[in-house]
């Protein structure tokens, strides 16, 4: 069955350092694949997506993201983390009929000063 | 701001009784999702609809139903509430029906008490 996993249920990064967020995903074929956060009473808002192409894809906000198909991975990057960045993060791929987006459990990201 | 509006933003009400959410999809997009978001199982696809058609189906109980009108808006009505049907809902819309981005809207919380 389809499936995407975020191993880390909960982070820690210092204001400043880099972050690094993992998405595994379980897939008969390439998926379609998008990192999603979701700031505290807030929606979710797209911070970038891959279809094909160029595996390195920038994002918003200054995050990008690296699709490994031998890994089977698609992590979220940011090189200097802000405090605002504290929020839950959500990578999804498309079910394989195209209808719909599987989303892992999420991360949470703290930022201390 | 996605685009997408939903109403209400918070709901109460009692077990057994049955509630409407509103959504409405962002200028152009022919596609509603609707998504549960609970603290066990997740965010979970519900349904999707394309063009005022049912194009797929989730993890929605038999209690849920949806449909989308001649504008596009959809409403997703749930009875015979339970305290386990608690939740935050949201509805996201695409411009096409398979693999886009979804664009989400703020949700609207129901506590079922």
């Amino acid at each position: 069955a389809q499936s995407v996993t975020q191993p880390d249920i909960h982070i820690t990064v210092s204001e400043g350092a880099s972050l690094e967020l993992r998405c595994n995903y379980s897939y008969g074929a390439t998926p379609y694949l998008f990192w999603y956060v979701q700031s505290p009473g807030q929606g979710l808002q797209l911070l970038l997506k891959y279809f094909s192409g160029d595996t390195l894809v920038q994002g918003i906000k200054g995050f990008e993201a690296e699709f490994k198909r031998s890994q089977s991975s698609f992590n979220l990057r940011k090189p200097s983390v802000h405090w605002s960045d504290a929020a839950e993060y959500f990578c999804a791929a498309n079910n394989q009929a195209g209808t719909a987006l599987i989303f892992g459990k999420g991360t949470t990201l703290s930022v201390s000063s | 701001d996605s685009g997408v509006t939903q109403t209400p933003k918070h709901l109460i009400t009692a077990t057994g009784q049955r509630v409407t959410l509103r959504c409405s999809p962002r200028s152009g997009d022919l596609s509603v999702y609707w998504y549960q978001q609970s603290l066990d199982q997740g965010l979970q696809f519900l349904i999707q609809y394309y063009n005022g058609e049912e194009r797929a189906k989730g993890n929605i109980l038999e209690r849920f139903s949806a449909q989308q009108f001649p504008d596009l808006h959809s409403e997703l009505n749930l009875s015979s509430l339970e305290l386990g049907d608690s939740a935050l809902y949201f509805c996201a819309s695409s411009p096409s029906g398979r693999s886009d981005e979804q664009y989400f809207g703020p949700g609207t919380r129901l506590t079922v008490t």
